[in-house]
C-alpha cells in the first residue's frame, strides 16, 4: 500500500526557518516524480514544487523561488522541502504527493503556521 | 502560467441528480507527447485531496462509475451521472502539462 507521510511542520516566526519531511513506503520511491502541494487553510490548492526521480530537475512556483529548496534521499525514501524567509502567505497545510503531471497519492499533511 | 477557471464554484445538487463541473484553461492542455494531462480532484470534508480522473477521462482505481471526465484542447468537464451524500466537497481540475502545474480554484458541491 503505497504510503505518504508528512512531518516537521509547526508554528514559527516570520522570517524564520522550517524543513518539512515526507516518507514514503509501499512503492519504488526512486522511479518517481515527487511534489509538494500547499493548502491554505479554507483556500484552494496551491502546486510548490516538483523534483525529478535523481533529483537532477526541480521546479518552483515564483511565490517560494529563492526561499524553498525540495530535496530528496532515495536511500532513505524521503521527501524534503527546505523553507526559509517565512511570511504569513505561506501559513498553510503542505501535501506531499506521488508523481507531477497527474499526482495520485497523497499524504494527509502538515500544518505550518507562520505567525509572531 | 496557465489559469484555471472552474464553474460554478458553488454546486447545490438534490441526491439523485447529475451535476457538471466545467473547467477552462488558459492554454491548451496537449502535451509535446502527445498526452493532455488534466485532473479532477476531490476533497471530502477534513480529508486530502483524492484523484478521481487523470488525462482527461480515466477513472482511478476504486472511482465510482458515476463519475466521468471528458473534453480536449482547453475545455474541459466532470460528470456525476447520480449525486450521492458521499460526493459533497470540493472538486479541484489540475493541469499537468506547463510549469508551474495549476488548480482550478475548486467547486464545492453541497446537497440541496
Amino acid at each position: 500500500e503505497v504510503q505518504l507521510v508528512e512531518s516537521g511542520g509547526g508554528l514559527v516566526q516570520p522570517g524564520g526557518s522550517l524543513r518539512l519531511s515526507c516518507a514514503a513506503s509501499g512503492f519504488t520511491f526512486s522511479s518517481h516524480w515527487m511534489t509538494w502541494i500547499r493548502q491554505a487553510p479554507g483556500k484552494g490548492l496551491e502546486w510548490v514544487a516538483n523534483i525529478k526521480q535523481d533529483g537532477s530537475e526541480k521546479y518552483y512556483v515564483d511565490s517560494v523561488k529563492g526561499r524553498f529548496t525540495i530535496s530528496r534521499d532515495n536511500a532513505k525514501n524521503s521527501l524534503y522541502l527546505q523553507m526559509n524567509s517565512l511570511t504569513a502567505e505561506d501559513t498553510a497545510f503542505y501535501y506531499c504527493a506521488r508523481g507531477t503531471t497527474a499526482p495520485g497519492y497523497w499524504g494527509q499533511g502538515t500544518l505550518v503556521t507562520v505567525s509572531s | 502560467d496557465v489559469v484555471m477557471t472552474q464553474s460554478p464554484l458553488s454546486l447545490p445538487v438534490t441526491l439523485g441528480q447529475p451535476a457538471s463541473i466545467s473547467c477552462r484553461s488558459s492554454q491548451s492542455l496537449v502535451h509535446s507527447d502527445g498526452n493532455t494531462f488534466l485532473n479532477w480532484f476531490q476533497q471530502r470534508p477534513g480529508q486530502s485531496p483524492r484523484r478521481l480522473i487523470y488525462k482527461v477521462s480515466n477513472r482511478d482505481s476504486g472511482v465510482p462509475d458515476r463519475f466521468s471526465g471528458s473534453g480536449s484542447g482547453t475545455d474541459f468537464t466532470l460528470k456525476i451521472s447520480r449525486v450521492e451524500a458521499e460526493d459533497v466537497g470540493v472538486y479541484y481540475c489540475m493541469q499537468g502539462t506547463h510549469w508551474p502545474r495549476t488548480f482550478g480554484q475548486g467547486t464545492r458541491l453541497e446537497i440541496k
